[in-house]
């Protein structure tokens, strides 16, 4: 399974475009890139994955490089409500098993 | 509503004396996984299932036991807890989809301390 390296820490401000890196440059050709985040101590929560085109949904927008060694999670106005950790993990997916690491913390100020 | 649910959300208990956190999902899900958070080492995966009869043990499996006995249901069990196993507890499941999606749903949480 491809490691993943994020900056420890960011934040920006309310309404801004939040955008969080992430480094995968040992990923597989079948492996993808999944974001999570945790609020607080409550379990973690999906928020998008792909493997090689970008992708969106309601809740964010992913950036993933043509080379597939780095990727970006663009929240495009963040809330106080997204403070949080936001975990990126890269995995074969098949077989389940999600390894997360330490996460970016986002602090989202007013 | 889908959900995963975890009992009990917070739990006191001395070394020694066995214990089981249920974990319930209502979402027909194939794939059931614990996990343990501990501050600064993230979360790691104790043992998990792909279906019913089938588990193995993820990255911190020592201590601790599961059991598949139904689809919706996947306990940990803790047979001597020690003091090392004080940690935030959470149970997820998932089902593999094309396209990638390998969405885990998470349960609220199990917060255990063993003195």
């Amino acid at each position: 399974d491809a490691k993943t390296t994020q900056p420890t820490s960011m934040d920006c401000a309310e309404g801004r475009a939040a955008n969080l890196p992430c480094n995968h440059s040992t990923i597989s050709g079948n492996e993808y890139v999944y974001w999570y985040r945790q609020i607080h101590s409550q379990g973690p929560q999906y928020i998008i994955h792909g493997l090689k085109n970008n992708e969106t949904n309601e809740m964010a927008s992913l950036i993933i490089t043509e080379d597939r060694k780095s990727s970006t999670l663009i929240l495009p106005h963040a809330t106080l409500r997204d403070t949080a950790v936001y975990y990126c993990i890269a995995e074969g997916g098949a077989n389940s098993k999600l390894t997360f690491g330490k996460g970016i913390t986002l602090s989202v100020r007013p | 509503e889908a959900q995963v649910t975890q009992n009990p959300r917070y739990l006191i208990t001395v070394t020694g004396k066995k214990l089981t956190v249920t974990c319930s999902q209502n979402m027909n899900h194939e794939y059931m996984s614990w996990y343990r958070q501990d501050p600064g080492l993230g979360l790691r995966q104790i043992y998990y299932s792909m279906n019913v009869e089938v588990t193995d043990k993820g990255d911190v499996p020592e201590g601790y036991k599961v059991s598949r006995k139904e689809k919706r249901n996947f306990p940990l069990i803790l047979e001597s807890p020690s003091p090392n196993q004080t940690s935030l507890y959470f149970c997820a499941c998932s089902r593999w989809l094309a396209g990638g999606r390998n969405e885990q749903f998470f349960g609220p949480g199990t917060r255990l301390t063993v003195l």
